[in-house]
């Protein structure tokens, strides 16, 4: 699987947008980019994955560059619940064989 | 619909002794795979069944775990004899035969003293 690199740490204001980036360069054609989130102490949770497109889903957009090298998880209206790491993960399935990175942690402040 | 499941959440034990960690995937659900985060580092993969067999197991550290599936249902993870480098949260996870997205159990943490 291609290494992502994401910042460490991020803030934002409850029910402004959350836009958290992921940097992956050297990701091959078919790999997907997979983003998961792990609030406090429970299992990591699916939030949504794409290939070249961008992707909605209930939880999340899912913006990628045209040249796959970066994308973008817009939370459109953060909530205090949404505090949570965000990992990034590049892979050809759906991340099962992955390591979860340091990811993000997205702080969402009143 | 119920989740992924494990049992026990907690578990503390002492060196040398034996543990055995349990998974329940969702229903239907042909792969399961186990994971551990030890030392809050990074969650690392251990190993990945489908149905009741083994399809990747490289991430298993060495031959003190085993992991099985009986019946391709739920799952067991036994660690024998536990060290104290063992500590840790150890998740499952399982997915549907489109294999595109992980449902993942809230992890039993392990104390090994």
């Amino acid at each position: 699987d291609a290494k992502t690199t994401q910042p460490p740490s991020m803030d934002c204001a409850e029910g402004r947008a959350a836009n958290l980036p992921c940097n992956h360069s050297t990701i091959s054609g078919n790999e997907y980019v997979y983003w998961y989130r792990q609030i406090h102490s429970q299992g990591p949770q699916y939030i949504i994955h794409g290939l070249k497109n961008n992707e909605t889903n209930e939880m999340a957009s899912l913006i990628i560059t045209e040249d796959r090298k970066s994308s973008t998880l817009i939370l459109p209206h953060a909530t205090l619940r949404d505090t949570a790491v965000y990992y990034c993960i590049v892979s050809y399935t759906n991340a099962g064989k992955s390591t979860f990175g340091d990811g993000t942690t997205l702080t969402v402040k009143p | 619909e119920a989740g992924v499941t494990q049992f026990p959440s907690h578990s503390v034990i002492e060196k040398g002794q034996t543990v055995t960690l349990r998974c329940d995937p969702i229903s239907g659900h042909d792969n399961l795979y186990w994971y551990r985060r030890v030392m809050g580092k990074e969650i690392k993969f251990l190993l990945h069944f489908v149905k009741e067999s083994k399809q990747d197991e490289s991430g298993m550290p060495n031959n003190r775990f085993l992991a099985e599936r009986t019946g391709g249902t739920y799952s067991t993870l036994k660690v024998q004899p536990a060290e104290l480098e063992d500590s840790g949260v150890y998740f499952c996870a399982s997915s549907g035969y489109r294999n595109e997205k992980l449902f993942f159990g809230s992890g039993t943490q392990l104390s090994v003293l």
